[in-house]
């Protein structure tokens, strides 16, 4: 069963447009989560985090919010541009004495046009 | 400053061969963790390196096997390969615990056939 989801497989947006991106997750014991963006033949990007205890953190375009009630985060990309075309992954982890894993969604696919 | 680098970048196995795939941490780093990314799937977490030893593991047979060497480098084992084991293999390392801080390969790519 997938703990993190992200349910838009694609999405498309104009240059100069807002992009939000989207993820749920199941399991309330997650208490950091993250977007990656990956591009072919690349490795996945870390791209912008968020702790549990924050609802809000922005990095220059990019903004994540999380809504813990909700059990749901969304990144905005403002605005967008062609480069960012891309499949972005968010991912979720727990902290625990062994080490920490990542939790990731399937992806979605971001095509920006100009 | 090199990032994480991966060997070799493209495989061709036949079923039932094994495989053992390279990992170079990023300069600092002495945590290493594997992921398998299956097409069109996001990357699932497989193990984790730390001072030479396994520290936490996914949901993945015994057939996945890894080991950490003392210049913090790695290498996954794949026993009885699978048509299904055909992936995007990506190393990703870390300091320490650092939730966030990993550094992703661009992965190898093993096909099964």
């Amino acid at each position: 069963d997938q703990q993190v989801k992200q349910n838009s497989p694609s999405l498309s947006v104009q240059e100069g447009r807002i992009s939000i991106l989207n993820c749920d997750y199941t399991n309330s014991m997650f208490d950091y989560f993250l977007w990656y963006k990956k591009y072919p033949a690349e490795g996945p990007t870390f791209l912008i985090s968020i702790s549990s205890i924050k609802d809000k953190n922005e990095d220059g375009r990019f903004t994540v919010f999380l809504n813990k009630s909700a059990k749901h985060l969304s990144l905005h990309i403002v605005p967008s541009q062609p480069g960012d075309s891309a499949v972005y992954f968010c991912a979720a982890s727990y902290l625990n004495q062994a080490g920490t894993a990542l939790i990731f969604g399937k992806g979605t696919t971001l095509s920006v046009s100009s | 400053d090199a990032g994480v680098t991966q060997s070799p970048t493209h495989l061709i196995k036949t079923r039932g061969q094994q495989v053992t795939l390279r990992c170079s941490p990023k300069s600092g780093h002495d945590t290493v963790s594997w992921y398998q990314q299956a097409l069109g799937q996001g990357p699932q977490f497989i193990f984790q390196y730390y001072e030479e030893e396994e520290r936490q593991r996914g949901n993945f047979p015994d057939r996945f096997s890894g080991h950490q060497f003392p210049n913090y480098s790695s290498e996954l084992n794949v026993n009885a390969l699978l048509l299904g084991d055909s992936a995007l293999y990506l190393c990703a390392s870390s300091f320490g615990q650092a939730s966030g801080g990993y550094t992703f390969g661009s992965g190898t790519r093993l096909t099964v056939v």
